[in-house]
């Protein structure tokens, strides 16, 4: 089965903590990207791949940091220095010039 | 610069009804406009893509869209609603040949009994 793990789907952190979200994907994609969704609002773009061992900040990477050391893989940190993290998560993939696939999404909740 | 409109937040219709979702965009390029659906706590599935082919794109899920130049729009239709279609509909749109997407804030699509 192709497609795009995320795990966890709930995620609970204390403030003060980093946390971070796992994304991998079977496609064989060389382009990855995390996006946050906030309730009632569209998709913002935080970071993207386009290859392994590079990768560009999006619209609102502040808080955020990634790494893609494999092509299957792109984890994503949520820092202390993201003062409003709690959102939905959706990482996605995509050859260079197609559509992105998303994987079903990681809930965070700061206590 | 790229920017989307998704020109209604809700749209409510009857089961059997049609689907009408509007969404206009602006791109220096020749884009390439996606359509994708969001159920609940999930992720986002594509319903369809237009890609400089034929300006009548047809989906999954009886959806259809049309690709208007002149309008700059590329609004979303179905004929008959199904109970199932209730969700979150977003119109992207992506510069020709870059895969960096644009999303619209999305359109909740009630379908009442």
């Amino acid at each position: 089965d192709g497609g795009i793990t995320q795990s966890p789907k709930y995620l609970f952190r204390k403030e003060g903590q980093n946390v971070t979200l796992s994304c991998e994907q079977n496609l064989n994609h060389d382009a990855m990207y995390w996006y946050r969704q906030d309730p009632g609002q569209g998709l913002r773009l935080i970071y993207y791949s386009q290859i392994v061992n590079d990768f560009q900040k999006g619209d609102i990477a502040e808080g955020y940091s990634v790494s893609r050391e494999k092509k299957e893989s792109f984890p994503l940190t949520v820092t202390s220095a993201q003062k409003n993290p709690t959102a939905f998560y959706l990482c996605a993939s995509s050859i260079m010039v197609d559509e992105q696939f998303f994987g079903p999404g990681t809930r965070l909740t700061v206590l | 610069a790229q920017s989307v409109t998704q020109l209604d937040s809700h749209v409510s219709v009857s089961e059997g009804t049609p689907v009408l979702l509007r969404c206009n965009y602006s791109s220096s390029y020749s884009p390439s406009l996606f359509w994708y659906v969001q159920h609940p706590n999930k992720g986002l599935q594509l319903l369809l893509k237009y890609t400089s082919a034929a300006t009548l794109v047809k989906g999954i899920n009886g959806f259809e869209a049309e690709f208007k130049k002149s309008e700059t729009s590329f609004h979303l239709t179905k004929p008959s609603a199904h109970m199932s279609d209730a969700a979150e509909y977003f119109c992207v749109v992506s510069p020709w040949g870059g895969q960096n997407f644009v999303f619209g804030p999305g359109t909740r699509l009630s379908v009442l009994p």
